[in-house]
């Protein structure tokens, strides 16, 4: 079985500060992790993901996660925050473990807001 | 360009109608998926498929029906027995187990 909560609703932040998207997870195998963003009415687009590599994943437009396995956490960060990154943010997991290619679990999604 | 396009953009029906949902890739992916995003929340899982001539339902496959006759193709019929259709649909596709790739999307209206 598998899980993921991502620990905030909505994250505000000003232009040019950092940015932390809180997710943790639950898995009965070795996960896949991944973040997704999304802007209004659009598809979502892949930022990140993890598949048992390095620990420290970098992915596109600055954002970078980091799998904590000891916390079962694969928090998003950004170290400066663009207006243009004002968007839905989604945390999935996928247990590797399981051969079904259909059970990837969203969670709830995460709304950051970018203040001049 | 390779990806995932999605028709109509917009859609509206009435109470009582089926209506499909066009999704077309062209990455040569084998898998395809179909999922629902209601307001504030994350996405659900329909039906997907891991194969051509197969699917698979989802967690609320309930009032929707698919086929995937052609690898490229997964298209979703939304039936009068969905009692509550007006929605958001992203179709996906994935080579494998990887990360899933998106279209732009579908949202669907009954009035």
């Amino acid at each position: 079985a598998q899980s993921v909560t991502q620990l905030d609703s909505h994250v505000s932040v000003s232009e040019g500060t950092p940015v932390l998207l809180r997710c943790n997870y639950s898995s009965s195998y070795s996960p896949s992790l991944f973040w997704y963003v999304q802007h209004p009415n659009k598809g979502l687009q892949l930022l990140l993901k993890y598949t048992s590599a390095a620990t420290l994943v970098k992915g596109i437009n600055g954002f970078e996660a980091e799998f904590k396995k000891s916390e079962t956490s694969f928090h998003l960060t950004k170290p400066s925050a663009h207006m243009s990154d004002a968007a839905e943010y989604f945390c999935v997991v996928s247990d590797r473990g399981d051969t079904n290619a259909g059970k990837s679990t969203f969670g709830d999604g995460t709304t950051l807001t970018v203040k001049p | 360009d390779g990806g995932i396009t999605q028709s109509p953009k917009y859609l509206f029906r009435k109470e009582g109608q089926n209506v499909t949902l066009s999704c077309e890739q062209n990455l040569n992916h084998d898998a395809m998926y179909w999922y629902r995003q209601d307001p504030g929340q994350g996405l659900r899982l329909i039906y997907y498929s891991q194969i051509v001539n197969d699917f698979q339902k989802g967690d609320i496959a309930e009032g929707y029906s698919v086929s995937r006759e052609k690898k490229e193709s997964f298209p979703l019929t939304v039936t009068s027995a969905q009692k509550n259709p007006t929605a958001f649909y992203l179709c996906a596709s994935s080579a494998g187990r990887v990360a899933q790739y998106f279209g732009p999307g579908t949202r669907l209206t009954v009035l």
